[in-house]
């Protein structure tokens, strides 16, 4: 199956810093890509579509100031959490369809951000 | 949009017998698919599911997609220690998105 390819799986920054999370489609492109956040023993949330060329869509509640996608090639999509806080530790993880018909998500190997 | 429910949140069993998650939806779903998140890891797509009544297969599993496209449910015979993980059902949103219901974490003891 198509591969998904996150960046990175672990971090740990301080309060007030900015984190940058990439989410890579290895080998096809994705036009669309998908991100979610995670607490623990808790389902994914769906926090924003992230559009190759076009701003993101971001889930009510989420703040777009905040959580800042990029979705700059076909085949990478950032998402950067700005002036991190504690609550904000939690696991993103994104995901791609190879294409707008496929069935299969394909996910990255996700990202467990603690900020201290 | 509307989450899928899923219940029970957790189950544990003894290695051999069987386990049953269910998903339900208030509304009816165009499909429904069927995710496996082992312990630190990320969503693995197990099946779709798109017909009234349709029931597949594989393996130890059986997935079934209820007559009035509103409800679904995973059956694992015989469980393993290896089919410990949370287990998601997911509606396309849009036709894109996934929404994951709330998941149901199987743990299975020896």
């Amino acid at each position: 199956g198509a591969v998904v390819s996150q960046h990175p799986s672990w971090v740990i920054c301080k309060s007030g810093t900015s984190v940058k999370i990439e989410c890579r489609s290895l080998d096809f492109q994705a036009t669309t890509m998908f991100w979610y956040r995670q607490f623990p023993k808790q389902s994914l949330m769906l926090m924003a579509t992230s559009n190759e060329g076009s701003k993101a869509t971001y889930e009510q509640g989420v703040e777009k100031d905040k959580f800042l996608i990029n979705h700059a090639s076909l085949t990478l999509s950032t998402l950067t959490v700005t002036s991190a806080h504690p609550e904000d530790s939690s696991f993103y993880i994104c995901s791609a369809r190879e294409t707008a018909g496929s069935t299969e998500a394909f996910f990255g190997q996700g990202t467990r951000l603690t900020v201290v | 949009g509307q989450q899928v429910m899923q219940i029970p949140q957790y189950q544990h069993v003894q290695e051999g017998e069987d386990f049953t998650t269910y998903c339900n939806s208030s509304t009816t779903l165009s499909n429904i698919q069927w995710y496996k998140q082992r312990p630190g890891g990320h969503p693995v797509f197990l099946i779709q599911l798109v017909k009234s009544g349709e029931v597949k297969k594989q393996k130890r599993l059986t997935f079934q997609f209820g007559e009035a496209k509103k409800n679904s449910s995973l059956h694992i015979t015989a469980t393993q220690t290896t089919d410990v993980g949370t287990y998601f059902c997911a509606r396309n949103q849009a036709g894109t998105a996934l929404i994951f219901g709330k998941g149901t974490t199987l743990s299975v003891s020896s």
